[in-house]
């Protein structure tokens, strides 16, 4: 069984907080992801890491930040919601081999 | 990059029913993972098929690289497997794998 874990799982906030959302994996993972996605449709790749210190933005622009200080440890920062930031994060994990790539429950995030 | 198109996008089956979900992707690749994600948004790895065949209960997965495609079978469709099916694909290196909209499927009782 995978073990990456995200909080919080749902999350309301109003306009203009800063929020991070956080991601754990105990798998000694070197790659790790985070995707955007809408309620049923297709994944969109914002940040992306294969490890520590390296970072690198993905193919959907995003205002969000992230930092990868620990290998387990891979969080992701907006320094100021706005309702266009609503959506469903999910973060994900792999190996450098590409072994299958492992999703945590995702972060539903509605900005008010 | 890398192109990926699954087909089709909706269907809806009856409890029992069998289906053949595609994936067309337009480069070569050496890593190909069908997922499901179920209504409540939980993605779950189905298989990790580069090449072969693989089979897990009533689910088995085909890939051919070399014409470009791979196929996911489901036989004797339940109303737990409804929910959306997405291929994604890329090559061994720093880079993420793409991924397709996905197949959307509704199994009824």
């Amino acid at each position: 069984e995978a073990d990456i874990y995200q909080t919080p799982r749902y999350l309301v906030i109003g306009t203009g907080k800063k929020i991070t959302l956080e991601c754990s994996q105990t798998m000694g993972h070197d790659k790790m992801y985070w995707y955007q996605q809408d309620p049923g449709m297709e994944l969109h790749l914002i940040h992306y890491s294969y490890g520590v210190n390296s970072t690198e933005k993905g193919d959907l622009s995003s205002e969000s930040t992230v930092s990868r200080i620990r290998t387990e440890h891979f969080p992701l920062t907006l320094e100021s919601a706005r309702p266009s930031h609503t959506s469903q994060y999910l973060c994900a994990s792999s190996d450098l081999r590409d072994s299958p790539l492992h999703f945590g429950n995702g972060t539903r995030l509605t900005v008010t | 990059g890398i192109q990926v198109e699954q087909s089709p996008p909706d269907l809806i089956l009856q409890e029992g029913a069998n289906s053949t979900l595609r994936c067309n992707f337009s480069d070569s690749v050496n890593n190909l993972q069908w997922f499901h994600q179920n209504p409540w948004g939980q993605l779950i790895n189905l298989f990790y098929i580069p090449s072969g065949t693989k089979q897990n209960g009533r689910l088995s997965a085909t890939t051919v690289a070399t014409e470009r495609y791979s196929l996911l079978y489901i036989s004797s469709s339940q109303t737990t497997d409804s929910g959306v099916y997405f291929c994604a694909v890329g090559r061994t290196g720093r880079r993420a794998l793409t991924f397709g909209s996905g197949t959307r499927l509704q199994v009824q009782p």
